[in-house]
């Protein structure tokens, strides 16, 4: 299977800051990788699919780069309601998922 | 508005069985191809099995092949998870997903709100 790496696994920023989440993939994926954003007790949100696509109603603010093994997911200006784990997932093969990472605000 | 909702979790012992259903609304479930996705405590997002519109293919992660049954019922747009031999491992939030493709990738884009199951003596 491949198995993606996501860094950091959190983070803490503040509000109008700008942040980046990396997600390493341990094989060449091309494109096939989504971003997603979880809050507790609410339904996981697609973000971004394949690589750098903002799905529809998702904010401006949210934007996806990267192929081969290594993506990025930039928030350009953190807002209250980002507080969450955020999730990527290839779909190159067998879908996995990276590990999380959970953005705080200060 | 495109709902899924998921039930049939709770609390059960090692080794015995669960029925998960989720049902859809708001989109059209026989032509979507379904999943089910897992949240364990403390980790990441694990795919659990997947299922095409007419059933004619599913696919299962190799920690559940043998035990878990994924299955379909288009005509209530129903999804459903049979777990069976469950284990302490298997705790977690269940959740139903649509996958799409689009750009030459598969992602989910609706999902339920989780149903929780604990595997615990």
């Amino acid at each position: 299977d491949i198995q993606m790496t996501q860094s950091p696994s959190s983070l803490s920023a503040s509000v109008g800051d700008r942040v980046t989440i990396t997600c390493r993939a341990s094989q060449t994926i091309s494109n096939y990788l989504n971003w997603y954003q979880h809050k507790p007790g609410r339904a996981p949100k697609l973000l971004i699919y394949a690589a750098s696509n903002l799905q529809n109603g998702v904010p401006s603010r949210f934007s996806g780069s990267g192929s081969g093994t290594d993506f990025t997911l930039t928030i350009t200006s953190l807002q209250p309601e980002d507080s969450a784990t955020y999730y990527c997932q290839q779909s190159y093969s067998i879908l996995t998922f990276g590990g999380g990472t959970k953005v705080h605000i200060k | 508005e495109v709902r899924l909702v998921e039930s049939g979790g709770g609390l059960v012992k090692p080794g015995g069985s669960l029925r998960l259903s989720c049902t859809a609304s708001g989109f059209s479930f026989s032509t979507s191809n379904m999943n089910w996705v897992r949240l364990a405590p403390g980790k990441g997002l694990e795919w659990v099995s997947s299922i095409t519109d007419s059933s004619s293919y599913i696919y299962y992660a190799d920690s559940m092949k043998g035990r878990f049954t994924i299955s379909r019922d288009n005509a209530k747009n129903s999804l459903y998870l049979q777990m069976n031999s469950l284990r302490a491992e298997d705790t977690a939030v269940y959740y139903c997903a649509r996958n799409d493709y689009r750009m030459s990738s598969y992602f989910f884009d609706y999902w339920g709100q989780g149903t929780l199951v604990t595997v615990s003596s």
